[in-house]
Order: structure tokens, then C-alpha cells, then sequence
């Protein structure tokens, strides 16, 4: 079975410039979730996704962050513009149904904004 | 709201040695507690997880944790540490209004040879 895949694994940007990351989660899980990362943290949930609906963006920047699921199975995240404390990892994670018990994590996408 | 702290962000054993990370929950409501770890360039992986029934929990790679209410605890042990097992570790309880994963800030664990 084939685990959750994002990408890109890596980003350099500069700041002000736009930036998107791309998620597959695991075939049947309907429950997708875009967490971020900053370094020597633990990860903090962004969105949270059942099937299409955005079920809590509630941590979700909504000035320059958006997120989109328009089929139900993968995913983009977008950033624009992006700011310097953007840097960090971005994590996707899915589950098999509304309980967040057992997430699934794909590898992530290192941002850089310099 | 709940909450977990993660004593020590990094622990060193021996290879062999006993692997002790901690963790302590705050929650309102019965808990359901996790950990996870995560390989450098990796994304998290579950390593076992309470939810209901018995205290002590068996995970992969041979770690186990044991659920502690009167000391708000959620602990993780492994016997015998191995090269392999250095990574971060990651304890997380359910919570917040939408019941989702919260984590701690994380323990690096090292082993020396």
C-alpha cells in the first residue's frame, strides 16, 4: 500500500513570492490533514479536511494561506505571499475516517523563504 | 483544554540501555494518548497508542508506554536502546473543540555506541 506523497520535498523561495504544495493521501482515507512544522516543534494542524468540506481551519492563516480538496483525494496548499516565518515543514497526514486516531504522515515539504 | 509537555528535549542513552521519555497530559476528559517518531527527513509514524482498556501499551520496535492518571503520565519505554532507534519522538493527546491531535514539543533521543 502506498503511503501519503507530497511534494516537492524541498522549496527555496524568496519572500513575497507564492509557493504550493501537493498531497496524495493513502487510497480510501477520507480524512486529510496539512499540519506545519517549525523547527523543534511539534506539528500544528492547519486544516482539516472530510472527503471535500473543510471540517477545521480554525489555525488556518486565511490572509495568505488557501487549501483545497476538490475531489475528495488530494490536496494543495498554497501560500501567497509567502513571509520569512513561513519556514518550516509542511506535513500531510490522512486517516481512514473522522476519528483522528491513526494519522498516516507523508515525508513533508521543507519551505524556505529567504 | 488539553495539553502535553514533554520533559527533556533531548535524552542520550547507550546502546542497550533503557529508554525512558516522558510525558504528562492535561485533559478534562478521559485522554486518548499517542506517540509517534519521526526519522530526520521523514514524516511522523505511530508508535502505539491508549485509548481505552488496559494501562500498558505494547508499540513497534519493541517500545511500550503505560497510562498513569493519578500521575497524569504517559511514559515511553524500551528495554534495550539500538542504533536505530534515534530519532524524535513525539507524545500527542485528542483535543481541542474538533477532537483533534495535539503534540508535545518533542524529544530527540540519542544512542551512543
Amino acid at each position: 500500500e502506498a503511503g501519503v506523497v507530497q511534494s516537492p520535498r524541498y522549496k527555496i523561495i524568496e519572500k513575497k513570492q507564492p509557493v504550493a504544495f501537493w498531497c496524495n493521501p493513502i487510497s480510501g482515507h477520507n480524512t486529510l490533514y496539512w499540519y506545519r512544522q517549525n523547527l523543534g516543534q511539534g506539528p500544528e494542524l492547519l486544516i482539516r479536511y472530510e472527503n471535500e468540506e473543510a471540517v477545521d481551519d480554525s489555525q488556518l492563516p486565511k490572509d495568505r494561506f488557501s487549501a483545497e480538496r476538490l475531489k475528495g483525494v488530494d490536496s494543495t496548499l498554497k501560500i501567497q505571499p509567502a513571509e520569512l516565518g513561513d519556514s518550516a515543514v509542511y506535513l500531510c497526514a490522512s486517516s481512514s475516517s473522522g476519528l483522528s486516531y491513526e494519522q498516516y504522515f507523508g515525508p513533508g515539504t521543507r519551505l524556505t523563504v529567504t | 483544554a488539553q495539553s502535553v509537555t514533554q520533559l527533556g528535549s533531548h535524552v542520550s542513552v547507550s546502546e542497550g540501555a533503557l529508554v525512558l521519555l516522558r510525558c504528562n497530559y492535561s485533559s478534562s476528559v478521559p485522554p486518548y494518548l499517542f506517540w509517534y517518531v519521526q526519522y530526520p527527513n521523514q514524516g511522523l509514524q505511530l508508535l502505539l497508542k491508549y485509548t481505552t482498556g488496559a494501562t500498558l501499551v505494547k508499540g513497534i520496535n519493541g517500545f511500550e508506554a503505560e497510562f498513569k492518571k493519578s500521575e497524569t503520565s504517559f511514559h515511553l519505554t524500551k528495554p534495550s536502546a539500538h542504533m536505530s532507534d534515534a530519532a524524535e519522538y513525539f507524545c500527542a493527546v485528542i483535543g481541542g473543540s474538533q477532537g483533534n491531535l495535539i503534540f508535545g514539543k518533542g524529544t530527540k533521543l540519542s544512542v551512543k555506541p
